[in-house]
């Protein structure tokens, strides 16, 4: 399930399952949109990008969906593997320099 | 090849001291950028160059001085640090700004711990 409170929110999934991390963005001028894993100890990575052109992305098991109505976006993991537990973090970017990251959602995996 | 390098990967030191974190990319790229990241792992931007030139500065106390000497490389000087210093700070790049620099490349962070 997924909780908020003072910590990070955390979603915690057992393994073989889906997962599906939920973010909302607070810029209606925003047109591109990331996803980035953070692994304990690392810098973070980038998973997958999205355009506001588009609404469904897919990778290789992860899709990406935008709601642009809603301000919404959401990063689903197929069969989600103990290497899959990491904070991930969604990111916008209005076309300028800055892309503004999101709060963050840690993903545990249980085995 | 590590693609973004920063140096050291831990920094411990009092308060009141100066203190620089080095970074490099052997990307290509030509925009760098800082991040600080805190004990809640919220990831805020500090600094952006792009070509050595300085593009974005956000509402950072000017104790904190960026330098770049080339655009492979974005130094962070620091004067008197310090307690709510403490955090990871992540060096990374991007080839260019705008739309491509949604792809940044991260470093593995330094953890900046002032006593």
């Amino acid at each position: 399930g997924e909780s908020v409170g003072l910590h990070l929110p955390t979603l915690s999934v057992q393994e073989g399952d889906n997962s599906i991390i939920n973010c909302a963005y607070s810029n209606s001028a925003s047109d591109y949109f990331i996803w980035y894993k953070q692994e304990s100890g690392k810098g973070p990575q980038f998973i997958i990008d999205i355009r506001s052109n588009m609404d469904k992305r897919q990778g290789q098991r992860v899709t990406v969906l935008l709601n642009k109505t809603v301000k919404h976006l959401s990063l689903q993991i197929a069969a989600t593997q103990p290497g899959d537990s990491a904070v991930y973090f969604c990111a916008e970017n209005t076309g300028g320099f800055k892309t503004i990251f999101g709060a963050g959602t840690r993903l545990f995996v249980k085995a | 090849d590590t693609a973004v390098s920063q140096t050291p990967k831990y920094l411990v030191t009092q308060m009141g001291n100066d203190k620089s974190i080095k970074c490099e990319q052997n990307l290509g790229h030509d925009t760098m950028y800082w991040y600080k990241q805190d004990s809640k792992k919220f990831l805020k931007i500090m600094f952006s160059y792009n070509n050595k030139e300085l593009i974005i500065n956000e509402t950072v106390p000017n104790r904190f001085s960026p330098k770049s000497p080339d655009k492979a490389h974005l130094n962070l000087h620091i004067n008197s640090l310090e307690l709510g210093d403490s955090a990871v700070y992540f060096c990374a790049s991007s080839q260019g700004p705008g739309p491509q620099s949604g792809e940044q490349f991260f470093g593995p962070g330094t953890r900046l711990t002032v006593l």
